[in-house]
């Protein structure tokens, strides 16, 4: 069965700091990934995803993520981080052509110190 | 487009009510999921439908929960009895058919049961 392990619950960075939220998942297939956000008080928001085309992937508010197949990673980046960054962060995984659901991992929530 | 919409926003009961939670999803989008989001389990798929039939229930906690949807504009997730530990937000996602999987979340159910 498909899994997705988010490595470290909370992760402290100073304003203007890179961002580093780790990712790994388990599939024999490459899979289908999603990096979600979630703000206080609000739904997730889709904010990048990997669908087998290009493995640098550019998403919403100067994130990326970079799919490492030998790796099995999905680990998301921002280069200078800003306070509104602030938030719960999610990596999730699917199986094409198994179902349709996505795997969540357990969240990272990230602070920005001024 | 509205995005998911969800009712109520908010909803506060006592133990033993029954509480009907209430989602639209996104024009043509085909498939739906109920999640449930605490500090201690984190986010939980509890069940998800394919052209308004639920395809997998097994993440619904009891028969306390129930589901259904319709038809393609509306669900409800309803529980009954209600019980405290039941406090949780709760979310609906859509995705469209044959689409990369992505899930479009609304802004959540607070419930919250005393």
């Amino acid at each position: 069965a498909q899994s997705v392990t988010q490595l470290g619950s909370h992760v402290s960075v100073s304003e203007g700091a890179l961002v580093l939220l780790r990712c790994n998942y388990s599939s024999s297939v490459p899979p289908y990934l999603f990096w979600y956000v979630q703000y206080p008080n609000q739904g997730l928001q889709l904010l990048l995803k990997y669908t087998s085309a290009a493995t640098l992937v550019k998403g919403i508010n100067g994130f990326e993520a970079e799919f490492k197949k030998s790796e099995t990673s999905f680990h998301l980046t921002k280069p200078s981080a800003h306070m509104s960054d602030a938030a719960e962060y999610f990596c999730a995984v699917s199986d094409p052509g198994v179902s349709n659901k996505l795997i969540f991992g357990t969240g990272t929530l990230l602070a920005v110190q001024p | 487009d509205a995005g998911v919409i969800q009712s109520p926003r908010h909803e506060v009961t006592e133990m033993g009510q029954e509480v009907t939670l209430r989602c639209k999803p996104i024009s043509g989008h085909n498939s739906l999921f109920w999640y449930r989001q605490t500090m201690m389990r984190g986010l939980e798929l509890l069940i998800y439908f394919n052209n308004n039939v639920p395809i997998d229930d097994s993440g619904m906690p009891e028969d306390r929960f129930s589901a259904k949807m319709p038809n393609a504009s509306f669900s409800t997730l309803k529980i009954q009895p209600s019980e405290p530990r039941d406090s949780a937000v709760y979310f609906c996602a859509s995705s469209l058919p044959g689409a990369s999987y992505e899930q479009y979340f609304g802004p959540g159910t607070r419930l919250t049961v005393t």
